[in-house]
């Protein structure tokens, strides 16, 4: 079974500061897909990354990067200097994708990490 | 572009009463179709998915049903609502296909139960 631990529940920040979204999975899967989401206060869900497991290269968009290791089953987000529009909570999920079969893109989600960013 | 509508985007219901949730996807065809419901303080649990009309894929034991009468339109019933219902419903979908795509989101019910 699939598993995706958020072990922050919360996070404040000032703004400006730079912050680190913990991201740590479990699956049998060679083959599978890595997300982050962000919700707003607003409530809808917005997609923000995916990585597939064999793209081990970090990424940088902006003010966002993300750093995913296969060994320590770890896809971690990072945001420089922090503004306060990036409150909201943000979720880490995980696809299954068998070679030859189909996944349907059933997300497996994390628990989400609630940040603050006070000005 | 793809646009995804969901509605209504809040509903007070009492006990016992029944549910429909709509959902409409535009721009797309065929898109693989996703209900969610976020409980207080929670993360998201996948309800139903879909592949195709008619096509229906439940994933927990619940009070809740779902179906796909038309390509792009998918709605979250109950006939009977219990307080554990209460919730926000999300709504999703992505592109058919391998690997698996993002999936997009509508903007949410926000369901009470009285």
């Amino acid at each position: 079974a699939q598993k995706v631990t958020q072990a922050q529940t919360e996070i404040s920040v000032v703004e400006k500061e730079d912050v680190t979204l913990d991201c740590v999975y479990e699956t049998r899967d060679t083959t599978y897909y890595l997300f982050w989401y962000k919700q707003p206060p607003s409530g809808e869900l917005v997609f923000l990354i995916r990585r597939n497991s064999f793209d081990e290269q970090n990424e940088i968009s902006g003010r966002y990067s993300w750093n995913f290791q296969k060994s320590t089953s770890s896809f971690n987000f990072t945001i420089t200097a922090s503004q306060v529009v990036d409150s909201a909570v943000y979720f880490c999920a995980l696809s299954e994708w068998k070679a030859g079969g189909t996944s349907y893109g059933k997300l497996t989600f994390g628990q989400g990490t609630i940040l603050t960013v006070h000005p | 572009s793809q646009t995804i509508h969901q509605w209504p985007a809040t509903l007070v219901q009492p006990v016992g009463s029944p549910l429909s949730l709509e959902c409409t996807v535009e721009g797309t065809s065929n898109p693989n179709l996703y209900w969610y419901r976020q409980a207080a303080g929670r993360g998201l649990q996948l309800l139903f998915y879909s592949v195709g009309i008619g096509q229906i894929s439940s994933e927990v034991p619940q009070n809740l049903s779902a179906s796909r009468p038309q390509d792009r339109q998918f709605i979250l019933s109950s006939k009977k609502l219990l307080l554990s219902d209460s919730g926000f419903y999300l709504c999703a979908w992505s592109r058919t296909g391998v690997p698996p795509t993002p999936q997009h989101f509508g903007d949410g019910t926000r369901l009470s139960i009285l």
